[in-house]
């Protein structure tokens, strides 16, 4: 019954290695975010999709890229990372159609320790 | 510049006291929505409100309540009688009305509230 889900929870890895974190919604959202929460809990977003189409890419490195292969989910993909990648990334959505403003509904996170 | 400021980094108090944690934002906008969110030492981040920037009316939930003053830019949070499972880190979020933002939410640095027993 899980709204957002994340895979996998806790991801330690090696730099320079490349590595996946899967997100999937069953609220039947069409608007789903990527965040990213540093050290000092400090939450930015990276990235947002709207119907498989991306609207929002901030200014974050090219070795990110997400991917949506449908409305219920976005991946994100990270390519030869590196220990400041160190983080917890939150994938959120929200409520179809009506309205940017309504909230966002967050999954539990994917804490990312690059060694 | 921060859209979101939260000056309170860490508020500790006593079980029963009541806290407001403050929340002051930033934007051009007239049409903008304003949330705060939860963080529970687990990691999940809770929705507990939203407000719309016409509707100044203060809400209140349970032992909570929220006070938006445009007039100061300010949405700040109130918990009546603290009990020590409200520990946690509070954000304070943005959304304006911009082509370019459409959903982005800017968030607060958060205030840590811990709940002494």
């Amino acid at each position: 019954d899980t709204a957002v889900s994340q895979t996998p929870k806790y991801l330690v890895t090696q730099m320079g290695n490349d590595k996946s974190i899967k997100c999937e919604q069953n609220l039947g959202h069409d608007t789903m975010y990527w965040y990213k929460q540093d050290s000092k809990k400090f939450l930015k977003i990276m990235f947002s999709y709207n119907n498989k189409e991306l609207i929002i890419n901030e200014t974050v490195p090219n070795r990110f890229s997400p991917k949506s292969p449908d409305k219920a989910h976005l991946n994100l993909h990270i390519n030869s990372l590196e220990l400041g990648d160190s983080a917890v990334y939150f994938c959120a959505s929200s409520s179809p159609g009506t309205s940017v403003y309504n909230e966002q509904f967050f999954g539990p996170g994917t804490r990312l320790t690059v060694l | 510049a921060q859209k979101v400021t939260q000056a309170q980094t860490e508020i500790s108090v006593v079980e029963k006291e009541d806290v407001t944690l403050d929340c002051v934002y930033e934007t051009r906008d007239t049409t903008y929505y304003l949330f705060w969110y939860k963080q529970p030492p687990s990691g999940e981040l809770v929705f507990l409100i939203r407000r719309n920037s016409f509707d100044e009316q203060n809400e209140i939930s349970g032992r909570y309540s929220w006070n938006f003053q445009k007039s100061t830019s300010s949405f700040n949070f109130t918990i009546t009688a603290s009990q020590v499972v409200d520990s946690a880190v509070y954000f304070c979020a943005l959304i304006e009305n911009r082509g370019s933002t459409l959903g982005r939410l800017y968030f607060g640095r958060g205030t840590q509230l811990t709940v002494w027993p």
